[in-house]
C-alpha cells in the first residue's frame, strides 16, 4: 500500500526565511501527490499537487516538485511569511483515496 | 467557490451514545468520503462511498460506524456506541472525476 513519511516538526523560521519541509512516499503504480495545508482551527485545504513524474505544483509561493527517482515531493518556499503559520500534511494516492503524513507544524515569527 | 460543510463543528457525547456527524458535499461530486483526526495525530481514512454504497473502507471502520446518503444533499457518519478513543476531528470529503479531495472544517467530537 501507499505511505508517506514527512520531516517532524515543529518547524520554526522567522519571516523571510526559507523553507523546506521534506515528503517521501512509497506507492505501488505512480500515485499523484498532494500538499494540504491546516490553518488553526480550520478543516484541510489543497495547497497543490502534482500528478506525474517531474510535474510541478505551485500555489501562494509554495512549490513541490514530483521526484520518482528519490520518491520524494518536497515543499518548498523562497520567504515565508507569519501567516503561512500552520500544519502542513504531504498526501499521496489516486484520486479516490489519499493517504496522508503525519503534518508537519510549522510556527513563522515576526 | 462550492464547499464541503459539516455540523456541528463540536460535538460533546458520552461513552456509549450514538452520534450523528453531518456533511454535506459539493453537490456534482460523487464520492464521498471519512477521515479522522486522533489528536495530533496523522490524518487516517475511514471510508468512501459511491453510488450508495461503500467502496472502501479501513480497518478503523468496524462494525460501530456506518454510513448513509439520506437524500440528494447530505452524507453522515454514524458511531453507534461511542467508545473514548473516538474523540478525534472527523473530516467528511468529497471529489469529482479527476478531481482531488475537497474537505470540510471538520467536526471535533470529544467522548467523555
Amino acid at each position: 500500500g501507499n505511505s508517506v513519511t514527512q520531516m517532524e516538526g515543529p518547524v520554526t523560521l522567522s519571516e523571510e526565511a526559507f523553507l523546506t519541509i521534506n515528503c517521501t512516499y512509497t506507492a505501488t503504480g505512480y500515485p499523484s501527490l498532494f500538499w494540504y495545508v491546516q490553518y488553526p482551527g480550520e478543516g484541510l485545504q489543497l495547497l497543490l499537487k502534482a500528478t506525474k513524474a517531474d510535474d510541478k505544483g505551485s500555489n501562494k509561493g509554495f512549490e513541490a516538485t514530483y521526484r520518482k527517482e528519490t520518491t520524494s515531493f518536497h515543499l518548498e518556499k523562497g520567504s515565508v511569511q507569519v501567516s503561512d503559520s500552520a500544519v502542513y500534511f504531504c498526501a499521496s494516492g489516486g484520486y479516490q483515496k489519499v493517504t496522508f503524513g503525519t503534518g508537519t507544524k510549522l510556527q513563522v515569527i515576526p | 467557490e462550492p464547499e464541503v460543510t459539516q455540523t456541528p463543528s463540536h460535538q460533546v457525547t458520552q461513552m456509549g451514545q450514538e452520534v450523528i456527524l453531518r456533511c454535506v458535499p459539493i453537490s456534482n461530486h460523487l464520492y464521498f468520503y471519512w477521515y479522522r483526526q486522533i489528536l495530533g495525530q496523522k490524518v487516517e481514512f475511514l471510508v468512501s462511498f459511491y453510488n450508495n454504497e461503500i467502496s472502501e473502507k479501513s480497518e478503523i471502520f468496524d462494525d460501530q460506524f456506518s454510513v448513509e446518503r439520506p437524500d440528494g444533499s447530505n452524507f453522515t457518519l454514524k458511531i453507534r456506541s461511542t467508545k473514548l478513543e473516538d474523540s478525534a476531528m472527523y473530516f467528511c470529503a468529497s471529489d469529482g472525476l479527476r478531481s482531488p479531495l475537497h474537505f470540510g472544517n471538520g467536526t471535533r467530537l470529544t467522548v467523555t
